[in-house]
């Protein structure tokens, strides 16, 4: 069964600028999540899609979006991109239920310069 | 809020030695806890769960037992590889209508000397 992949793996923008990442779930997992992963603030919680609707939101502003795909693929976007936006953006999927696992992908390493 | 806690790192220990990584969490009502493994440039790999109180997740060697009376869940190896160096991470999800919001610990970075 092939597991959660992300593209691209790696992306470098200039401050200012819009990026797109993609995220393709576990065949049948129907909520797929994002997660930013920095040195400084760990892994943090950015948003949950299950089913084309968000389902959970973090702390994080308004420039951060995402969506959700009739077949799961998830995507995100951040607006108007800042230094501090520079770090490894994670995506998980999971199936329901209590004590589901998420499942990873490797991840896609942004860099603002 | 919920929040997770783990040992500061790096550790670093023989290979064969016994490892123990300290977790302690905060959160009301009753969390499910998991223990994560990040290689390096990789995605984070569910290493081991625990879904209510007293109950033992293990895996791979690894065993961790959900103590809501210290509201820990700590790792432990008996014996531990060089394979086992890696980035460890302490989660929570706080109830079911958590969904697939976990709250993450720092991680706690495990080298492993042969």
């Amino acid at each position: 069964k092939a597991g959660v992949t992300q593209t691209p793996r790696y992306l470098i923008k200039t401050r200012g600028q819009q990026v797109t990442l993609s995220c393709s779930p576990i065949s049948g997992h129907r909520s797929v999540s994002w997660y930013q992963q920095t040195p400084g603030q760990g892994l943090q919680f950015l948003f949950e899609y299950f089913s084309e609707t968000q389902r959970n939101k973090g702390n994080f502003p308004g420039r951060f979006s995402g969506r959700q795909f009739s077949n799961s693929r998830s995507e995100m976007n951040v607006s108007t991109l800042e230094l501090g936006d520079s770090a490894l953006y994670l995506c998980a999927s999971s199936l329901e239920g209590i004590g589901s696992p998420l499942h990873f992908g490797n991840g896609t390493r942004l860099t603002v310069t | 809020g919920n929040s997770v806690t783990q040992m500061e790192g790096p550790v670093t220990l023989s290979e064969e030695a016994f490892l123990t990584i300290n977790c302690t969490y905060t959160a009301t009502g009753y969390p499910s806890l998991f223990w994560y493994v990040q290689y390096p440039g990789e995605g984070l790999q569910l290493l081991l769960k625990a879904t209510k109180a007293d109950d033992k997740g293990s895996n791979k060697g690894f065993e961790a037992t959900y103590r809501k009376e210290t509201t820990s869940f700590h790792l432990e190896k008996g014996s531990v590889q060089v394979s086992d160096s890696a980035v460890y991470f302490c989660a929570l999800r706080a109830s079911e209508t958590s969904g697939s919001r976990l709250t993450f610990g720092e991680g706690t970075q495990l080298t492993v000397n042969p």
